[in-house]
């Protein structure tokens, strides 16, 4: 398993800002992926994070709007931009090192945008 | 798009009973997981069940699969208040490797 960790927690922002959310891995990692959680709601993917070259984007998410970096195999980040009330979300940074795919999480960061 | 769709959305059980929980999918799957979801925490997994099995044990867990109705249950036996959560099913497809999750059911353990 490896233990994930990200920054910040939660934080409450103000329409028009762009907030960025680190991820750190305790271990190097090949895939690693960033989800958001709207409230009471399942799990969508952003994006995967691809060390070295642009993140893979999923239908609806674009570069400009959330940009990702990942200068390593153990760490990323993700920038919500020119946020809105609807950014409102849990969003999580996830890693997999296994063959079957399973998913380690971090604690997930709780943006609230006024 | 969702793949796994959860059913109850919603459960309800006293400590010491038995909670069962359905999954269904529509495609072709590589494998199954479950997730549990503390409340404003992060996503745990739970179990996997690959698509050539039809039953798994994880402690208090019982999976199964069941690839021609396209359906998974979780039961969780002897519920403790602490099994309070989010329980997310989850299907890896071979077409991209990447899993989709569920809507998620909101189990509840009442003491």
């Amino acid at each position: 398993s490896a233990v994930i960790s990200q920054k910040p927690s939660r934080d409450i922002c103000q329409r028009g800002t762009s907030l960025t959310i680190q991820c750190q891995v305790d271990s190097q990692v090949t895939m690693m992926f960033w989800y958001r959680q709207q409230p009471g709601q399942s799990l969508t993917l952003i994006a995967t994070a691809n060390q070295g070259s642009e993140a893979t984007y999923e239908s609806g998410f674009v570069i400009d709007k959330f940009p990702i970096s990942r200068p390593n195999l153990t760490f990323s980040t993700l920038t919500v931009s020119n946020m809105s009330p609807e950014d409102s979300s849990i969003y999580l940074c996830s890693v997999t090192g296994t063959r079957t795919g399973e998913l380690f999480f971090g604690e997930g960061s709780r943006l609230t945008v006024l | 798009s969702q793949q796994g769709e959860e059913d109850p959305q919603a459960l309800s059980i006293q400590e010491g009973e038995n909670a069962t929980m359905n999954c269904s999918y529509k495609t072709s799957i590589n494998n199954l997981q479950w997730y549990r979801q503390n409340s404003g925490r992060g996503l745990v997994h739970l179990i996997l069940i690959r698509s050539n099995e039809r039953e798994k044990h994880s402690g208090r867990l019982r999976v199964t699969l069941d690839t021609s109705k396209k359906s998974s249950s979780l039961l969780i036996t002897a519920s403790r208040a602490a099994d309070t959560a989010s329980y997310f099913c989850a299907t890896l497809t071979g077409a991209n490797s990447k899993l989709t999750f569920g809507k998620g059911i909101t189990l509840s353990v009442r003491p």
